[in-house]
């Protein structure tokens, strides 16, 4: 079975915290990783690309672990419009959405 | 810009009622899909098209159908409207090396409920 697995939370944390998802992914075939983002009620939308070698997008890192088959998602110095549920995304071989895998979710919630 | 557009964004339905969502996108995209997503279940695949007269099933197709037959539109029928079909409904398009580029342009979403 495909799956893509991450904690639900909620991950309650003050602004200016910083805070890591992980998403474990089970087929040693996935191509790609992705991070989604959607604000509560509303469309999901991409965040950024995994890559091997990890990348960084303002106060988002991204990294990914074959060997362990996780990748995570780091937010620094956390602002109240972080709050939102990130979406772990994976592709398996092709490009069709028939090969997409999104995980359920980690929601987090960011605190004055 | 438009983008993905839904039709309706509520709806309310009685058990045994027919209906069809509907879909548009105006980036000329290949591929077009829809997702449910439900409390705890995350957003799971219904049907997709990777083209125009194109479509196959995805995680969870049962009770849904579809049809591709312009690039721009991509409509989801219910057939026999069910309790458990109650959900929100997303519609996605997405240019075809989806593995590259991983993003997928979602529409804002159809909240369908079954009584």
């Amino acid at each position: 079975r495909k799956e893509v697995e991450q904690d639900p939370g909620p991950f309650n944390v003050p602004e200016g915290a910083t805070v890591a998802f992980n998403c474990t992914y089970s087929n040693s075939a996935s191509q790609s990783f992705f991070w989604y983002r959607q604000d509560c009620r509303k469309e999901p939308k991409l965040l950024m690309s995994v890559y091997s070698s990890g990348n960084e997008d303002g106060r988002f890192t991204a990294q990914l672990n074959r060997a362990s088959q996780y990748i995570s998602l780091l937010i620094r110095d956390s602002k109240l419009s972080d709050s939102a549920t990130y979406l772990c995304v994976v592709t398996l071989y092709g490009g069709s959405q028939g090969n997409l895998i999104f995980g359920k979710g980690t929601k987090l919630s960011v605190k004055p | 810009n438009a983008g993905v557009t839904q039709t309706p964004k509520f709806q309310v339905l009685k058990t045994g009622q027919s209906m069809t969502l509907q879909c548009a996108q105006d980036m000329n995209h290949e591929y077009m899909s829809w997702y449910r997503q439900d409390p705890g279940m995350g957003l799971r695949l219904i049907h997709y098209s990777v083209g125009a007269g194109i479509t196959d099933q995805g995680e969870v197709p049962n009770g849904y159908n579809v049809s591709r037959s312009t690039t721009e539109d991509f409509p989801l029928r219910l057939l026999s409207a069910a309790p458990s079909q109650t959900s929100v409904y997303f519609c996605a398009s997405s240019y075809a090396d989806l593995a590259s580029t991983g993003e997928l342009f979602f529409g804002e979403g159809s909240r369908l409920t079954v009584l």
